[in-house]
């Protein structure tokens, strides 16, 4: 069975700063990863998501993530944090499964940006 | 694009009582789930189904109830409301089970207070 591991569950930086939130997974096979991010009192939106191609993945709003076999992470980075990217973000692992592929997400992490 | 639709928004119920809670997309995604969201713990998965007429349960299936009689449609049923199903419920679709393409789509979530 796959699990994702958010390390932090709030991270603080100030505006301008570099984001890094943290994501590594068990799998036992090569696995899908996808990192969502919610604003307040509002559904999951798609930033990015690695499928076996290129390694470094670009995603919206400047969001970029790094798929690391040897590590087994997905670490989520933004050079400049903006004040709108204040939200919770959540890394997410697919593997099959009996012939279905079953999503499962991480706890979060809460990203907080200071002026 | 309507995407997925969720209803209703919030709701309260008493224990012991009954509800449906809706989710319709309009994607023609073979693919649907449901999620609950409880601060800290991430998303849990409650049910998916891969096509209509067939469904299986996720992680945590007990007090809920789905059916999928057609592809747009993944309605929740629960029977009797506990305080333990406080919580924010997301559906969510997919073109492929894996999430490749575009991920998985989610709806806006339905707020849910057991009293």
């Amino acid at each position: 069975a796959q699990s994702v591991t958010q390390l932090g569950s709030h991270v603080s930086v100030s505006e301008g700063a570099l984001v890094l939130l943290r994501c590594n997974y068990s799998s036992s096979v090569p696995p899908y990863l996808f990192w969502y991010v919610q604003y307040p009192n509002q559904g999951l939106q798609l930033l990015l998501k690695y499928t076996s191609a290129a390694t470094l993945v670009k995603g919206i709003n400047g969001f970029e993530a790094e798929f690391k076999k040897s590590e087994t992470s997905f670490h989520l980075t933004k050079p400049s944090a903006h004040m709108s990217d204040a939200a919770e973000y959540f890394c997410a692992v697919s593997v099959a499964s009996g012939g279905s592929y079953i999503p499962t997400f991480g706890r979060g992490t809460s990203l907080i940006v200071h002026p | 694009n309507a995407g997925v639709t969720q209803t209703p928004k919030f709701r309260i119920l008493k224990i012991g009582q009954s509800m449906t809670l809706q989710c319709a997309q309009d994607m023609n995604h073979n693919y649907m789930y449901w999620y609950r969201q409880d601060p800290g713990m991430g998303l849990k998965l409650i049910y998916y189904s891969v096509g209509a007429g067939i469904t299986d349960k996720g992680e945590v299936p007990n007090g809920y109830n789905v059916s999928r009689s057609t592809t747009e449609d993944f309605p929740l049923r629960l029977e009797l409301a506990a305080p333990s199903q406080t919580s924010v419920y997301f559906c969510a679709s997919s073109y492929s089970t894996s999430g490749q393409g575009h991920g998985y789509t989610f709806g806006s979530g339905t707020r849910l207070t057991v009293v």
